[in-house]
């Protein structure tokens, strides 16, 4: 079984401060991590991932993420927030080793930039 | 950029009644997916979809839902008999490739079904 945990309803930070949304996740292989940003009335767009390799990874829009195996968690990071990047934000996992390749996905945080 | 797309954007149905929602998915991707959004709710995963048969179901994923791939282009997602609970907004997603493969999934804006 695959679980994601996203335990911040929502994230309220100024613009030009960091940010940090937090994920934790429960796999029985190899995790594959991703996060995923939807914006109003639009479908899900993709972030970054981790696979394998470096635990920092880097994405769009500025985003990166930090794998941390031991503590099983998967938080997403901006150093300098802006206010279009007020959206909500899903963490979502696969198993490694599942060959239908079903993401399960946290129940995802709303980010609030402020001017 | 491709993207993958989804028709109609809402459907509303009167429970009982039979939907299919369409995607057309990017056009060099191998695998396909459905998702569901049930308002307020987690984004769960309904079915995958690999060289026209299904790779993985969920338990949601019963015999009142069925997928096709009808031609090169189209996927859809048939309701059968829809129930009130059914009602969500049903996500179509697509991926170059699976399996123990690692490509990340781009989703469709979503149909949004409403069964009455």
């Amino acid at each position: 079984a695959q679980s994601v945990a996203q335990p911040e309803d929502q994230v309220n930070v100024a613009e030009g401060n960091p940010l940090t949304v937090k994920c934790t996740y429960s796999v029985s292989g190899n995790p594959y991590l991703f996060w995923y940003v939807q914006y109003p009335n639009r479908g899900l767009q993709f972030l970054l991932k981790y696979i394998t390799g470096d635990n920092l990874v880097k994405g769009s829009y500025g985003f990166e993420a930090e794998f941390n195996k031991s503590q099983t968690s998967f938080h997403l990071k901006k150093p300098s927030a802006l206010v279009s990047d007020s959206a909500l934000y899903f963490c979502a996992v696969r198993d490694g080793r599942n060959a239908g390749n079903m993401l399960t996905f946290g129940g995802g945080t709303r980010l609030m930039v402020k001017p | 950029e491709p993207e993958v797309t989804q028709t109609p954007s809402h459907q509303v149905t009167q429970m009982g009644q039979e939907v299919i929602l369409r995607c057309v998915p990017i056009s060099n991707h191998l695998y396909f997916y459905w998702y569901r959004q049930i308002l307020g709710q987690k984004v769960e995963f309904l079915v995958s979809f690999y060289n026209n048969e299904i790779s993985e179901k969920s338990e949601i994923f019963d015999d009142q839902f069925s997928v096709e791939r009808p031609d090169g282009s189209n996927f859809t997602l048939k309701i059968r008999s829809t129930k009130l609970e059914d009602s969500a907004m049903y996500f179509c997603a697509s991926s170059e490739a699976g399996g123990t493969s690692y490509n990340e999934q781009f989703f469709g804006p979503g149909t949004r079904l409403t069964v009455l």
